[in-house]
Order: C-alpha cells, then sequence, then structure tokens
C-alpha cells in the first residue's frame, strides 16, 4: 500500500497550458504539503495544509493553486506554466511530532 | 533566517569505510530533525528522525546526534557500502514546515 501516492509522475507540457498534480494520502494525517526540488536539488516548500485549511504559503507565484477536497487529498494546479516551473514537485504528509512522509515526486517538464 | 548547510557537498569513499555526514542550522528552534536519503531519480526515504529532546537516534548501521543549542547534527554511517551510494539530505522542522540542507553526494566504491 502506497502511503503518499501522486499522479502523474511525469508530466511534459507546453508553455502557456494549465496542469493539475495529484497527492493523496492514506496514513491519516491531518497535514499536507507540497515542496518543489529545482534543478540543483534543492527541495524547499511551497504550501502547508492542516485539516483542509491553508497554512503556509512560501512567496509562491499566485499561478499556483492548492486544493484540499478533503484531509487525505492536496492537489496543485498551475496556469500558464512557465519554463522555471520545470521541476521535480514533492507531495509530503505528517501527524504530529512525527517525519514527514514523502510521495514519489512528479517530474514536471515544461518545454 | 533559517537556513540549514550540509558539508561536505559531495563525498567518495571505499567500501567499509566508517563516516560522517554534517548538518548546521541557524535557528535553533526547532521540533524535530529528519535524515532522508535521495537515489537519483526517486523520491526521499526517511532515516532516522530526532525528536528536539533527544540526543541521538540510531537504525541499523546509521547513528544521527543532535546537538540544538549549537545547531548541529550528524548522521554517522558505520561499514559503508556500495548500496549506500546516493544523496543524503538533512531536514529540519520548525513547526509546519522541513528546511532542507542542499544534500551530500555518497559514492560508496567497491
Amino acid at each position: 500500500d502506497t502511503a503518499v501516492s501522486q499522479t502523474p509522475k511525469y508530466l511534459v507540457t507546453q508553455m502557456g497550458n494549465d496542469k493539475s498534480i495529484k497527492c493523496e494520502q492514506n496514513l491519516g494525517h491531518d497535514t499536507m504539503y507540497w515542496y518543489k526540488q529545482d534543478s540543483k536539488k534543492f527541495l524547499k516548500i511551497m504550501f502547508s495544509y492542516n485539516n483542509k485549511e491553508l497554512i503556509i504559503n512560501e512567496t509562491v507565484p499566485n499561478r499556483f493553486s492548492p486544493k484540499s477536497p478533503d484531509k487525505a487529498h492536496l492537489n496543485l494546479h498551475i496556469n500558464s506554466l512557465e519554463l522555471g516551473d520545470s521541476a521535480v514537485y514533492f507531495c509530503a504528509s505528517r501527524q504530529g511530532l512525527h517525519g514527514h512522509t514523502f510521495g514519489s515526486g512528479t517530474r514536471l517538464t515544461v518545454v | 533566517k533559517q537556513e540549514v548547510t550540509q558539508i561536505p557537498a559531495a563525498l567518495s569513499v571505499p567500501e567499509g569505510e566508517n563516516l560522517v555526514l554534517n548538518c548546521s542550522f541557524t535557528d535553533s528552534a526547532i521540533y524535530n530533525l529528519q535524515w532522508f536519503r535521495q537515489d537519483p531519480g526517486k523520491g526521499l526515504t526517511s532515516l532516522l528522525l530526532i525528536q528536539s529532546s533527544q540526543r541521538e537516534q540510531t537504525s541499523g548501521r546509521l547513528n544521527a546526534s543532535l546537538d540544538k543549542s549549537s545547531g548541529r547534527s550528524t548522521l554517522y554511517i558505520a561499514a559503508s557500502q556500495p548500496g549506500d551510494s546516493a544523496t543524503y539530505l538533512c531536514a529540519v522542522n520548525y513547526g509546519n514546515k522541513l528546511v532542507f540542507g542542499a544534500g551530500t553526494i555518497l559514492r560508496v566504491k567497491s
């Protein structure tokens, strides 16, 4: 059973398109996240949701809009994709002081 | 500003060596610290989690220590194996987010 699952695993799209990445966790965690790993492999937080409520929005362009329909899901929608959005996007979840559990990542390539 | 630094950036060792990876953080008001492993093109695998009140955690050949007051953590790998080759990431939990170091790329030669 996959604890944190993301779809799709790979996404290649043209500049200007709108795309979504989906994330689901079956761990019963209250908090979910989106992290971005850039071309230099540096990981940085984008958003954090706790019980469907946005907690952290780390100066991400408003072309990125997270949506949490319920506690187990956190999707990421990106409008008007730009070349600089190419990266690997990781979803994660956490409960209390337990560690983060990460999904396997979505590699987004904008051409 | 909350920053995490990992040293060295890369490390190449022969099989069997014991090695230490270092992590330092600027803000000591941490909740916990997590060490991850990332294989090329793959996701993050959690290795060890140390709560802010703990001094160390052990799992098999891995031992992680934490000195919160000095803003340091180390990951000790005993008897390294080629299968340990990966990028090791230190991540500090500041309550609702992880702040990551840039990682140490480890290569263990057979």
